[in-house]
């Protein structure tokens, strides 16, 4: 009952640096997802992926890049990490009828830090 | 563009109070619309979903929500709070964007019970 696991679960980077997070889904889920928590802004969506091989922008996407080489993992990359991508980074799949009404299933969060 | 907007950023009841969130959205038709809860250094769960049909809602823990299209809200309600409610609660709706359904969700509701 793995669902839908991060890694890393936290990270220090320094300004400049690039990096990659990974999230993998054991449910067959079509869709992925990831967002940024911040506080008092709820969750904002980077990017999300409709199926193997696509993906599309979300509401902040600059900065990220995002691949979803197989079915069940979708990266997250930061190439050039800065001080305003520190943020917890969420995770979510859901199964994604063309009628969009099933739910999201989350992972448990990255925190990431950027100095 | 679809929103969600929650009203209050947080909300204090005492134990056994009536518990009051409220969620107003914008949205194409039909809106799908979600309740999620998030506990401390956790990621989301579904409280509860409205698709089509019934448009009082109930979920997990005695949660419930009403779906009223006049007002555009999604107001999630339990009739007695619990010590072990308190967490933080995101509403959602599910928006068809150019590469396929997306959930955008609201700021969040920290929701703090008083003993």
């Amino acid at each position: 009952n793995a669902g839908v696991t991060q890694t890393p679960k936290f990270r220090v980077l320094k300004t400049g640096q690039s990096m990659t997070l990974l999230c993998a889904q054991d449910m067959n889920h079509e869709y992925m997802y990831w967002y940024r928590q911040d506080p008092g802004m709820g969750l904002r969506l980077i990017h999300y992926s409709v199926g193997e091989g696509t993906t599309a922008k979300g509401e902040v996407p600059d900065g990220y890049n995002v691949s979803r080489l197989k079915k069940q993992n979708f990266l997250l990359g930061l190439e050039s990490a800065a001080p305003s991508q520190t943020s917890v980074y969420f995770c979510a799949s859901s199964v994604g009828r063309p009628t969009g009404n099933t739910e999201a299933f989350f992972g448990q969060g990255t925190r990431l830090t950027v100095v | 563009a679809q929103s969600v907007t929650q009203l209050g950023s947080h909300v204090s009841v005492s134990e056994g109070a009536l518990v009051l969130l409220r969620c107003n959205y914008s949205s194409s038709v039909p809106p799908y619309l979600f309740w999620y809860v998030q506990y401390p250094n956790q990621g989301l769960q579904l409280l509860l979903k409205y698709t089509t049909g019934a448009t009082l809602v109930k979920g997990i823990n005695g949660f419930e929500a009403e779906f009223k299209k006049s007002e555009t809200s999604f107001h999630l309600t339990k009739p007695s709070a619990h010590m072990s409610d308190a967490a933080e609660y995101f509403c959602a709706v599910s928006d068809r964007g150019t590469g396929g359904f997306k959930t955008i969700f609201g700021a969040g509701t920290r929701l703090f019970v008083k003993a």
